[in-house]
């Protein structure tokens, strides 16, 4: 079985720095994996996905990640955060043949900008 | 274009009734899948409907169940409510294509509470 671990419950950052949120995912396959993010009492809003191909991903809002094979990660990274950023953050992985809809997701991180 | 909605948006109930909450597809979509999300943890993966028959099923018991009508709309219904059955339950729904699909859409969740 595959399971995804969010190193980070919590990170505080200030307005306009760089950050990264870390993932690490386990899996004996290959995988599909995603970020979403979510704002309070609201759903869960995708912000980039990997497939295949190029390792270096780029979302919405001017999130990227990369995955890494050797070191099994996905870390999300933003170079300049804004207050809007403000939210949790989950990490997900799915294995199935064929679809990629049977999301497993880590504990999620809270990223918390201020000025 | 409708996105996912879910029904109610809050719901209060006492430990042994049942509960059904109700999703809301976006145009198009052809499969269907239910999470919990307890206070401060992930989404947790209950089931998904594929062309209204279950196709997978998370590590949830029986008194989880669920349908998916013609229109994709569908029902998640939980029997002999516990306290722990207090989370946020959140639909997504995907388009399945020659077995592949991508990109989950996610509804705002039902907030239930069992007393």
């Amino acid at each position: 079985a595959q399971s995804v671990t969010q190193l980070d419950s919590q990170v505080p950052v200030f307005e306009e720095a760089p950050v990264e949120l870390r993932c690490n995912y386990s899996s004996s396959v290959s995988v599909y994996l995603f970020w979403y993010v979510q704002y309070p009492n609201q759903g869960l809003q995708l912000l980039l996905k990997y497939l295949s191909g190029s390792t270096l991903v780029k979302g919405i809002n001017g999130f990227e990640a990369e995955f890494n094979k050797s070191q099994t990660s996905f870390h999300l990274r933003k170079p300049s955060v804004h207050i809007s950023d403000t939210a949790e953050y989950f990490c997900a992985v799915s294995v199935d043949t064929g679809t990629a809809s049977k999301l497993t997701f880590g504990t999620g991180t809270r990223l918390q900008v201020t000025l | 274009e409708t996105g996912v909605t879910q029904s109610p948006t809050h719901l209060i109930k006492t430990r042994g009734q049942q509960v059904t909450l109700r999703c809301s597809s976006q145009s198009g979509h052809n499969t269907v899948s239910w999470y919990q999300q307890a206070l401060g943890q992930g989404p947790q993966f209950i089931f998904q409907y594929y062309r209204e028959e279950e196709n997978g099923r998370g590590n949830f018991p029986p008194r989880f169940s669920g349908l998916q009508f013609p229109n994709y709309s569908s029902e998640l219904n939980v029997n002999a409510l516990e306290l722990d059955d207090s989370a946020l339950y959140l639909c997504a729904s995907s388009l399945v294509w020659d077995r592949e699909d991508y990109e989950q859409y996610f509804g705002p969740g039902t907030r239930l509470t069992v007393t």
